[in-house]
């Protein structure tokens, strides 16, 4: 069974940094591309980040490109997400999604507020 | 960027009666290499996450119900739901992953009438 599990949310202050994980098992993780997605409160679904099977190639939205990095661990079959100089913008619910979008985590959420 | 637009903001439809949601992209989505639209449609319910519907603008996923079906090519599509039952209500999401970066559109609630 394909099951995805993010953690590292919480509340952090304007200007702080975070790093989400996304813990993967059911399939074989190394041979996927993975996404994160967020969704801020009340709001539609944003797209934010990919990264290929591999980890050599990245893409970013322009709303977080430079300030937050993509990054996969295949040995730990593990997905990252290392964000920093956060906005209240960026409050929401982040969720890691396998690439062939059949697959999604149960989010965790983010909030960054003083 | 390619901009999804969807219409209905939302709408409420009667029991057994169909419900039809609109996706307009601002470029084409259709590959012209493989004749794929790259086209997904999504299901959200509160406190979930988005669960796929359909793929290729027209693929049912397993497990969907047949009640559930995609249509359109280019930039315009459709979901059609042809006999809302109570546990469709929903927020429904439509998304190209043609290029990057993916987009999704605004979104469609629905509602019982």
């Amino acid at each position: 069974e394909v099951q995805l599990l993010e953690s590292g949310g919480g509340l952090v202050q304007p200007g702080g940094s975070l790093r989400l994980s996304c813990a993967a098992s059911g399939f074989t993780f190394s041979s996927y591309d993975m996404h994160w997605v967020r969704q801020a409160p009340g709001k539609g679904l944003e797209w934010v980040s990919g990264i290929s099977s591999s980890g050599g190639n990245t893409y970013y939205a322009d709303s977080v490109k430079g300030r937050f990095t993509i990054s996969r661990d295949n040995s730990k079959n593990a997905l990252y997400l290392q964000m920093s100089s956060l906005r209240a913008e960026d409050t929401a619910v982040y969720y890691c999604a396998k690439a062939d979008w059949r697959y999604w985590g149960q989010g965790t959420l983010v909030t960054v507020s003083s | 960027d390619i901009v999804m637009t969807q219409s209905p903001d939302s709408l409420a439809v009667s029991l057994g009666e169909r419900a039809t949601i609109n996706c307009k992209s601002s470029q084409s989505v259709l590959y012209s290499s493989n004749n794929q639209n790259y086209l997904a449609w999504y299901q959200q319910k509160p406190g979930q996450p988005p669960n796929l519907l359909i793929y290729w603008a027209s693929a049912r996923e397993a497990g969907v119900p047949d009640r559930f079906s995609g249509s359109g090519s280019g930039t315009d599509f459709t979901l059609t739901i042809s006999s809302l039952q109570a546990e469709d209500v929903a927020v429904y999401y439509c998304q190209q992953y043609f290029g990057i970066p993916l987009t999704f559109g605004g979104g469609t609630k629905v509602e019982i009438k």
